[in-house]
């Protein structure tokens, strides 16, 4: 079983959506990060959190330590959201991420 | 966005040849890391650097090794080549907080 586990590992959505991604981990961590990936495209970091949540533009990020999950929203989806979704997170005095699989999102017109 | 380049983009080896990418970095940062990216596996480090000389292995380290003899450029070596090596190797670079920056990426074709 991978430490970080993500759902759903594909989501199809409509435009204008509400889109939630998960992010469960077993591990203690001292910081949660969420990227996206387009199609043949590079890595852009879009959240680095600790606790509670974060908000920029139609994205939200949560985070629940005692429940060790946290959750990527997206309101209002359009189909430029349409890209891998990876969660990683850090773990001990180290520099390396722990990764997930990604949500794989496609948001239709 | 954080300055950083990789060479080359795309390369087709045979097996059994020597390969080297090289990772750019305009930004300064301390540490810097190489990824692999293959369906199903998701990102798995391959080795990164927290300065100057200063290297460590990650978890897909065999048949790899690296080299960072400058603050802004970080070497892959592929010492012979081999089919499995096959993947897009991602660099990235983080400063004095977590977050990574990652770099375009290189497909690297195994023949």
């Amino acid at each position: 079983k991978n430490e970080v586990e993500q759902s759903p590992q594909n989501l199809t959505a409509q435009e204008g959506e509400f889109i939630t991604i998960n992010c469960s981990y077993s591990v203690g961590i001292s910081a949660l990060h969420w990227l996206q990936q387009h199609p043949g495209g590079g890595i852009v970091s879009l959240f680095m959190l600790s606790s509670g949540k974060k908000k920029h533009g139609r994205l939200i990020a949560t985070i629940n330590i005692q429940e060790k999950h946290s959750s990527l929203h997206i309101t209002a989806s359009h189909p430029r959201d349409s890209a891998v979704y990876i969660c990683a997170v850090n773990a001990g005095n180290n520099r390396k991420l722990i990764w997930g699989l990604g949500t794989s999102l496609a948001v239709n017109p | 966005d954080a300055g950083i380049t990789q060479s080359p983009r795309h390369k087709v080896t045979e097996t059994g040849t020597p390969v080297t990418l090289r990772c750019h970095q305009t930004e300064n940062h301390r540490y810097m890391y190489w990824y692999r990216q293959d369906p199903g596996h998701g990102l798995r480090l391959i080795h990164y650097s927290y300065g100057v000389k200063d290297t460590d292995k990650g978890e897909v380290s065999d048949g790899y090794s690296v080299s960072r003899s400058k603050t802004e450029d970080f070497l892959l070596t592929l010492e012979s080549a081999t089919s499995s090596q096959t993947s897009v190797y991602f660099c990235a670079i983080s400063g004095t907080g977590e977050t990574q920056y990652f770099g375009p990426g290189t497909r690297l074709l195994v023949l």
